[in-house]
């Protein structure tokens, strides 16, 4: 399985903060990358998703993340953030099978 | 979008116990997976299925078991709960034609007394 990291465990902000959120996976070739976020009570939902091309991708809710595969690594976005982006987020990849490797998540606070 | 159903969604039992967690997903989806979440941890793979009677033992080593007897249909079952497997278990499915976006439920978070 893939290693996936995610280096912060706990982000809090305030309202109108831009938000970055890393994440670093270990296989070095053909990889599907995803960012799911999971809003308190809810189940998980795909938040954007990388498969080929264009490595900046855009998601749900004004949050876009960039593909940097020399970097390994598919970092999240949004440029300001709302109160109702509190939630935990996981970056997920896929290699040459229907498997995921999750990372431990992040959870983001956004304070009002 | 994509309905996945989980029952219960909260668990309590007591040690020695027989339970099953049920998932089901009424949009013929082939592809289904179980996975285990602890707090402020990854979800871990335990199960997968890719179709009727395919069933596979995913990343993390569990004491439980699965069956796909019917398409929509992926149970699992822990024959004798202990306190070690209290947790969150959450079930997903792929839809036929999208590659790896996996479409999650809402999770049973058992826990074992």
């Amino acid at each position: 399985a893939q290693s996936v990291s995610q280096h912060n465990h706990h982000v809090i902000l305030s309202e109108a903060a831009s938000l970055e959120l890393g994440c670093n996976y270990s296989y070095g070739g053909t990889v599907n990358l995803f960012w799911y976020v999971q809003y308190p009570g809810q189940h998980l939902q795909l938040l954007l998703k990388y498969f080929s091309g264009d490595p900046l991708v855009k998601g749900i809710k004004g949050f876009e993340a960039e593909f940097i595969k020399s970097k390994f690594s598919f970092n999240l976005r949004k440029p300001s953030v709302q109160w109702s982006d509190t939630a935990e987020y996981f970056c997920a990849v896929n290699s040459n099978d229907y498997k995921l490797s999750f990372g431990a998540g992040t959870t983001v606070t956004v304070r009002a | 979008e994509a309905d996945i159903y989980q029952t219960p969604r909260y668990l309590v039992i007591g040690t020695g116990k027989k339970i099953t967690l049920e998932c089901s997903q009424t949009m013929g989806h082939d592809k289904m997976y179980w996975y285990q979440q602890d707090p402020g941890m990854e979800l871990h793979l335990i199960h997968y299925s890719y179709g009727v009677n395919s069933t596979e033992k995913g990343d993390l080593s569990s004491e439980s078991t699965v069956s796909r007897i019917r398409t929509e249909h992926f149970p699992l079952t822990l024959e004798s709960a202990r306190p070690s497997h209290t947790s969150q278990y959450l079930c997903a499915s792929v839809p036929t034609g999208y590659y790896n976006e996996q479409f999650f439920g809402p999770g049973t978070r058992l826990t074992v007394l």
